[in-house]
């Protein structure tokens, strides 16, 4: 089946620091893919969806530049959070629909961010 | 504005049968998923219902009728590792996905 692969799964930093989460789909090409943001039993909201080759299209509200989103092959997306704050800590999740697959979106298994 | 409702939590016991229930108000539609999710964990992709009626998958099933908007996720022979949250999302006109909150579902003994 789809796997779609996310890390880091946890990630510690320090305020003002930028943080790195990649997000790959294994065996498949996905043109698309979504990144979404969860806090403690609140639904997924999602960011950002992000366009292979072009820029991303953000939800109103998600400060572009604070949450950098690059999606530069068919296989990779990342999201950098940078000059994290406290309340960036979060439950990052990024998903994506193989063309195949039963209109099923496959989710990466999530980054929980924590800024000190 | 869009809307997904779906109870916030729900206890059933082991063996049992449960139905979580699912309303919906969106500009458009295309389709409704069910996602569990564990705690901590990413969700998992259950069903997708695009026309009215019930899809079986197993010990889950998924109903949908469009012209109530309104699903529900049954899940038979329930075990405790069916303690979870279950997500309803919608597809919109836009072929955007809108959330529910989900329901998380508590399974004694």
């Amino acid at each position: 089946g789809a796997v779609v692969s996310q890390h880091p799964s946890r990630v510690i930093c320090k305020s003002g620091t930028s943080v790195k989460i990649e997000c790959r789909s294994l065996d498949f090409q996905a043109t698309t893919m979504f990144w979404y943001r969860q806090f403690p039993k609140k639904s997924l909201m999602l960011m950002a969806t992000s366009n292979e080759g072009s820029k991303a299209t953000y939800e109103q509200g998600v400060e572009k530049d604070k949450f950098l989103i690059n999606h530069a092959s068919l296989t990779l997306s990342t999201l950098t959070v940078t000059s994290a704050h406290p309340e960036d800590s979060s439950f990052y999740i990024c998903s994506a629909r193989p063309t195949d697959s039963d209109y099923g979106y496959t989710f990466g298994s999530g980054t929980r961010l924590t800024v000190v | 504005g869009q809307n997904i409702d779906q109870p916030t939590e729900m206890t059933a016991t082991e063996g049992a049968i449960v139905q979580i229930n699912c309303t919906y108000q969106t500009s458009g539609f295309n389709g409704l998923f069910w996602y569990q999710q564990h705690a901590g964990e990413a969700p998992t992709f259950l069903s997708y219902n695009v026309l009215d009626g019930l899809e079986e998958k197993g010990r889950f099933s998924s109903f949908l009728s469009r012209s109530k908007g309104y699903s529900y996720l049954l899940l038979k022979e329930l075990q405790m590792k069916d303690s979870a949250s279950y997500l309803c999302a919608v597809m919109d006109s836009n072929y955007q996905l809108i959330w529910g909150a989900g329901t998380k579902l508590i399974i004694k003994p």
